[in-house]
């Protein structure tokens, strides 16, 4: 990976269960986001975290940033079968001209 | 749907042959990113463009080269084609320089035999 990878390569759950999956990075970064991908298609943007912020919540997603330990992680709660995709970190440099996405977490959520 | 426009979808070619993969960004966005995904490298970042011009390059080879037109579409010529070079080739747009938030194309699905 150019920058980041993330931790778990897959994950499988029950519908219900909490996901969590983890992103760490090597440089300073101005912000770093989250995407989801469904099977072979585009990416869709899901929340963006800067640099001086912790804690990040939007509906049943929750993202954090330690940026002491270059690391981010993305929590689902109380997963749904429509969550089954993969999700990739992106870490946006200060410059802003590159988005270093990570190799992906391959969620699967079990009816 | 995301607005970023990608033709063709899907195109299948033979090794030492050059392709041509278009990307009609959204309407208002001046930047544009193109992506390489391939089962054991992830997304690798190619290139992106601001309004016409090249503004940051990643692990583009020599033999792709890519440009954005005066209409703010971009095209990604990939030539003397590897079995490697199979892979979905997705495209992205952000309004400005400075982007928050990339919106991505449904990809071209590119295989080399």
């Amino acid at each position: 990976s150019q920058q980041g990878e993330e931790d778990p390569q897959a994950l499988s759950i029950q519908e219900g269960e909490n996901a969590t999956m983890n992103c760490s990075y090597k440089t300073s970064i101005n912000n770093l986001q989250w995407y989801r991908q469904n099977s072979g298609r585009g990416l869709v943007h899901l929340i963006l975290i800067r640099s001086n912020e912790r804690e990040k919540h939007s509906g049943r997603l929750r993202v954090t940033l330690d940026t002491s330990k270059k690391s981010s992680s993305l929590l689902i709660t109380a997963s749904r079968a429509a969550d089954t995709a993969s999700y990739f970190c992106a870490t946006v440099l200060y410059n802003f001209n590159k988005f270093y996405f990570g190799s992906g977490t391959k969620l699967n959520v079990k009816p | 749907d995301s607005g970023v426009t990608q033709t063709p979808k899907h195109l299948i070619t033979a090794t030492g042959q050059r392709v041509t993969l278009r990307c009609s960004p959204r309407s208002g966005d001046l930047s544009v990113y193109w992506y390489q995904q391939s089962l054991d490298q992830g997304l690798q970042f190619l290139i992106q463009y601001y309004n016409g011009e090249e503004r940051a390059k990643g692990n583009i080879l020599e033999r792709f080269s890519a440009q954005q037109f005066p209409d703010l579409h971009s095209e990604l010529n990939l030539s003397s084609l590897e079995l490697g070079d199979s892979a979905l080739y997705f495209c992205a747009s952000s309004e400005g320089q400075r982007n928050e938030k990339l919106f991505f194309g449904s990809g071209t699905q590119l295989s080399v035999l």
